[in-house]
Parts: structure tokens; sequence; C-alpha cells
């Protein structure tokens, strides 16, 4: 199975920081890497796919980047409303592998 | 607008049985992948099963092969999951996926005695 190792596990930053999250993955897997954001008693929503693809209705301060094993994913002025917890997921190979997450929060 | 609606959780003794259904409404089901994913609680996510829009291939993790069962009716626009032989490390609320988009609300299984 691939492994996914998400890193901050937790982050605390300023309204209008720049925030960013990581995650390697034990092999390649191409742009096959999406992310996600979970509010607290939520279902998680999609806010990147493939890598760098902005899903419809996500606000333009998020950004992915990478391929291959290292991804990132980017909240370019950080707002109180991105409280939550952000998780990439693997979907390159079977089983699909998450990130354990990072919980952000406002400093 | 997309919809998935779970339902079927509870409460359940080690050893037991639970199937889980999901409607999805909002778009044109046998187009699309579905699968269950699930969150342990304060824990992240797994992947737990995955169904192709025929329906023809299945595909499961090595923690619930065997055990659990993903199939759908396109007809009724309803993904299913049998989950067998249900052990504590299964408590988790459950969620239905369309592909790696949308995401239920979810619903959550307990196994306890």
């Amino acid at each position: 199975d691939i492994q996914m190792t998400q890193s901050p596990s937790f982050l605390s930053a300023s309204v209008g920081d720049r925030v960013t999250i990581n995650c390697k993955a034990s092999q390649n897997i191409n742009r096959y890497l999406n992310w996600y954001q979970q509010k607290l008693g939520e279902a998680p929503k999609l806010l990147i796919y493939n890598a760098n693809s902005l899903q419809t209705g996500i606000p333009s301060r998020f950004s992915g980047s990478g391929s291959g094993t290292d991804f990132t994913l980017t909240i370019s002025s950080l707002q109180p409303e991105d409280v939550a917890t952000y998780f990439c997921l693997q979907h390159n190979s079977w089983p699909y592998t998450f990130g354990a997450g990072t919980k952000l929060e406002l400093k | 607008e997309v919809q998935l609606v779970e339902t079927g959780g509870g409460l359940v003794q080690p050893g037991r049985s639970l199937k889980l259904s999901c409607v999805a409404s909002g778009f044109t089901f046998n187009n699309y992948w579905m699968s269950w994913t699930r969150q342990a609680p304060g824990k992240g996510l797994e992947w737990v099963a995955s169904i192709t829009n025929s329906g023809g291939s299945t595909y499961y993790p090595d923690s619930v092969k065997g055990r659990f069962t993903i199939s759908r009716d396109n007809a009724q626009n309803t993904l299913y999951l049998q989950m067998n032989s249900l052990r504590s490390e299964d408590t988790a609320t459950y969620y239905c996926t369309r592909e790696d988009d949308y995401w239920g609300q979810g619903v959550m299984v307990t196994v306890s005695s």
C-alpha cells in the first residue's frame, strides 16, 4: 500500500498568514492527489483534485502543487472560516490512502 | 445538487452484521464509481470499498476484505455496504462517496457488546 506522510500534524496561524501543508507519498503517484477540508462535525469537502485543480466553488486562496511524491496545499491568506482539519488522498492505485491530517487553528 | 444520504447505522454486537444504504440524487448515478470511506472517532480516514459504475468490479483493503461487500442498485440510485463479522475496530462514521469528490454526511456504526 502507498503510505501518505502528511505534515505538520498541527498548525497555528494568524488571519492573513500564508499556510502550507505537505503530503509525501511512499512511491510515485503522478498527480493523483486530492486535498480535502473537514470542519468539526461535517463531512470532508474536496478542495483540490489531481494535485493542482481547484474544485468548483472553492475560493482561489486555496491552491495545490506537486507531482510524483511531494505535494503541497497552500492557503494564500488564512481566513477564520478556514479553521478545519485538512487531509490528502492518493488515488493513483488501490487501496486509496489518506494522510493522517493537519489540524489548522487560529493563533 | 448532488446529495448522498446514508442510513442503517447503529449499535451492533461484535461478530454480528449490519447493512448500510446510501441513496443518491442530483446526478446520473450509473455514470459514477461509488465508494464507502470510514473515520474512527478522533482518527483519520480509511477507504473501505469501491465499486465500478456497472457494479462489475469491487475493491477492498485487506482490513475488510472477506467481511464487507459493496453493491449497488442503479435502478434505485442506491449504494450498499454489507458488513459481516463486525469487530470493535470497525466502529466509525461511514461515508458514502461519489468517486472522490462528493461525500454524504455519514452514518455512525458502533460495534460493542
